[in-house]
């Protein structure tokens, strides 16, 4: 079974550039979760979508991050303009909601130089 | 008080020990429990959730005190394999699929 899918698995780009992330998530799960992981901070939700609607944005650091889900099978999360801090591993996750648990895609390596 | 705390470690234990670490959580209307895996440069993996009478899978035997708030995990008979950081995730009281709130990890090391 495809798991959730995640593009790209590496980015390098200067500080200013515009970063998109995508992601498929498994199919016929309805929730969809955007994280971010550093070393000083952990895991971190930035956002998450219940049925391709965003419930929860505050995780979302400020307003150079937006997210869509403009259907079930897919998920951006853009940054714009980039900067060093946002260097990260960018994992989207998709789960079908309640109490079940998430499961991962590889991940966005990103770095902002 | 943070939401999800674990000890970071490392813990360095030899190869066959057991070892056990636990997770403390502060919402005390949590409802879901899990323990995540998570290997060097890859994504964190479910490892077995949670269930208030305490589960085990095979060497792994998770618990849970809700009078306390903590979980806990016990890897038995441990292999150079199970060197990962485990993740403690505890799920909020709300419904759907919010309050899930991931720990920082436990770094755990088998030495041969």
């Amino acid at each position: 079974d495809a798991g959730v899918i995640q593009s790209p698995r590496h980015e390098v780009t200067e500080m200013g550039q515009e970063v998109t992330l995508r992601c498929k998530p498994i199919s016929g799960h309805n929730s969809l979760f955007w994280y971010r992981q550093t070393m000083m901070r952990g895991l971190e939700l930035l956002i998450y979508f219940n049925n391709n609607v965003p419930i929860d944005d505050s995780g979302m650091p400020e307003d150079r991050f937006s997210a869509k889900m403009p259907n079930a099978s897919f998920s951006t999360l853009k940054i714009q303009p980039s900067e060093p801090r946002d260097s990260a591993v960018y994992f989207c996750a998709s789960s079908s909601g309640g109490i079940q648990p998430q499961h991962f895609g590889d991940g966005t390596r990103l770095s902002i130089l | 008080r943070k939401e999800v705390e674990q000890d970071p470690g490392p813990f360095n234990v030899p190869e066959g020990a057991t070892v056990a670490f636990n997770c403390t959580y502060s919402n005390s209307a949590s409802q879901s429990f899990f323990w995540y895996r998570q290997d060097c440069r890859k994504e964190p993996k479910l490892l077995m959730s949670v269930y208030s009478s305490g589960n085990e899978d095979g060497r792994f035997t998770a618990q849970l005190n809700r009078a306390s708030q903590y979980i806990s995990l016990l890897i038995r008979d441990s292999k150079l394999s199970d060197s990962a950081t485990y993740l403690c995730v505890v799920k909020g009281s709300g419904g759907g699929a919010d309050g899930l709130t991931f720990g920082k990890g436990t770094h755990l090391i088998i030495q041969p």
